[in-house]
């Protein structure tokens, strides 16, 4: 199975950087995912990670370390827009790319003025 | 990536009855999923749509209560039967693209109360 663990809330200031971080426990891994979901809406793609490093995608960059079986969401110039659930999620291994996911619980972001 | 709309996109149904969500995705896709939302939870898979054969259900699901269909590529429906408020929730539809990661694309969600 996959265990996988977010902080559940957390607060930060517009302008300011925050950091969402993403543990799993897997028997195996096959990539990581980032999705950004507002209140009343569907999740949406954010990011991708299967190799250790950094991916960046303008204001969002998210980060693996499969040894540590760690990822974090990096949020920079923040928006009040910004403000929503950020979903990690791992997909199992072996199982090429179109495969099911399983997902964390979500950490909800409030961004404030 | 792919363009999904689910209908209906919202419900209120009464205990015992059943609801037929549907799926329709703007090309044709490799792999379609349904999940389950409750309020104020992550997501939770429900079941791979396989084209043209059975569903592959997850753990705590059953074909009885969640019976798919996918008859081709591009269209999936997922029926929640004999209602409970248990099963009010968001119900969304998820596609796996042919691109690079295997990203996954979620449709709008079918927010559905049982009462």
């Amino acid at each position: 199975g996959q265990n996988i663990d977010q902080p559940t809330e957390m607060t930060a200031t517009e302008g300011a950087i925050v950091q969402i971080n993403c543990t799993y426990q897997t028997s195996g891994f096959n990539g990581l995912f980032w999705y950004q979901q507002h209140a009343g809406e569907a999740p949406t793609f954010l990011s991708y990670n299967v190799l250790d490093g950094l991916e960046e995608k303008g204001r969002f960059s998210s980060f693996l370390s499969r040894s540590k079986g760690y990822s974090y969401l990096l949020l920079k110039e923040l928006q009040m827009k910004d403000s929503a659930s950020y979903l990690c999620a791992v997909r199992p291994p072996n199982t090429g790319t179109a495969s099911k996911l399983t997902f964390g619980t979500g950490t909800r972001l409030q961004v404030t003025l | 990536s792919a363009v999904i709309s689910q209908k209906p996109s919202r419900d209120i149904c009464q205990r015992g009855t059943s609801l037929t969500i549907q799926c329709q995705v703007d090309s044709q896709v490799t792999m379609m999923f349904w999940y389950r939302q409750q309020p104020g939870q992550s997501l939770t898979l429900i079941a791979t749509a396989n084209q043209g054969s059975e569903a592959t259900y997850e753990s705590g699901f059953v074909i009885d209560k969640f019976p798919i269909s996918r008859p081709n590529l591009t269209f999936s429906t997922l029926t929640v039967s004999n209602m409970s408020p248990e099963d009010s929730s968001i119900y969304l539809c998820s596609v796996v693209t042919r691109h690079l990661g295997g990203e996954q694309y979620f449709g709008p969600g079918t927010r559905l109360t049982v009462t």
